[in-house]
């Protein structure tokens, strides 16, 4: 059956660390992985996508990278800020066709002044 | 970006009312949409995927009598959720997506809450 982890369901950091979130799945070949965040009582904020094909991708303070040998995405916030303080949830389309989307369990970011 | 317009936004009502929660895409095409549902602090769980013009794929332990999709047009989606009871009371969020526009990702609505009395 479809399974997507997310590492420790909270996670606490001081400002300016580095925060790295963990995502595996099992039973998937997904094309593609994305990550969101949401923050309380609101939907959720599309924030990077990477493909299969691609080992690394950036924007700004955040770093994402795939490994689809281990079946796993790993979601960094540099220099993290108490902004950055939210639930974080990545996505994988599991039939690849793009029709049908599956997220993990989510890791909640506290970042501490 | 993408904007998506989910309302109402909180509802409250008696078990047993009907309840439509309406969801639309404001500046593109949303060929197909998605209908979540949250509970306090899980991960939102797929309910149904929509594609305009036909009928929605519910998930597995989903009730499609219980929960009625609409998916008439290319901006506009609607959740019913029919003789709502206690236990239908959750968070429920849509998403609005192109499959014309490959490797893009949803944009979500800001949700409903649900309360049912």
């Amino acid at each position: 059956s479809q399974k997507i982890e997310q590492n420790s369901e909270a996670l606490n950091i001081q400002e300016g660390k580095t925060a790295t979130l963990t995502c595996n799945y099992t039973n998937y070949s997904p094309a593609y992985l994305q990550w969101y965040r949401q923050d309380p009582g609101r939907g959720p904020v599309f924030l990077l996508l990477i493909r299969e094909n691609e080992k690394e991708k950036r924007k700004e303070r955040l770093k994402v990278t795939f490994d689809t040998t281990l079946k796993q995405s790993l979601f960094h916030i540099t220099a993290s800020q108490p902004a950055d303080s939210a639930t974080y949830l990545c996505a994988l389309d599991i039939l690849n066709t793009g029709n049908q989307f599956y997220f993990g369990t989510g890791t909640s970011l506290t970042v501490i002044p | 970006g993408a904007v998506v317009s989910q309302h109402p936004s909180w509802v409250i009502c008696k078990s047993g009312t009907s309840v439509k929660i309406e969801c639309r895409s404001l500046d593109f095409q949303a060929t197909t949409m998605f209908w979540y549902r949250q509970f306090p602090k899980q991960s939102l769980m797929l309910m149904a995927t929509s594609n305009e013009g036909s009928k929605a794929t519910y998930e597995q332990g989903v009730e499609k009598d219980k929960f009625l999709i609409n998916h008439a047009s290319l901006t506009l989606s609607t959740l019913t959720v029919t003789s709502a009871h206690p236990e239908d009371s959750s968070f429920y969020i849509c998403s609005a997506w192109d499959r014309v526009l490959p490797n893009q990702p949803q944009h979500f609505g800001d949700g409903t809450r649900l309360s049912i009395l």
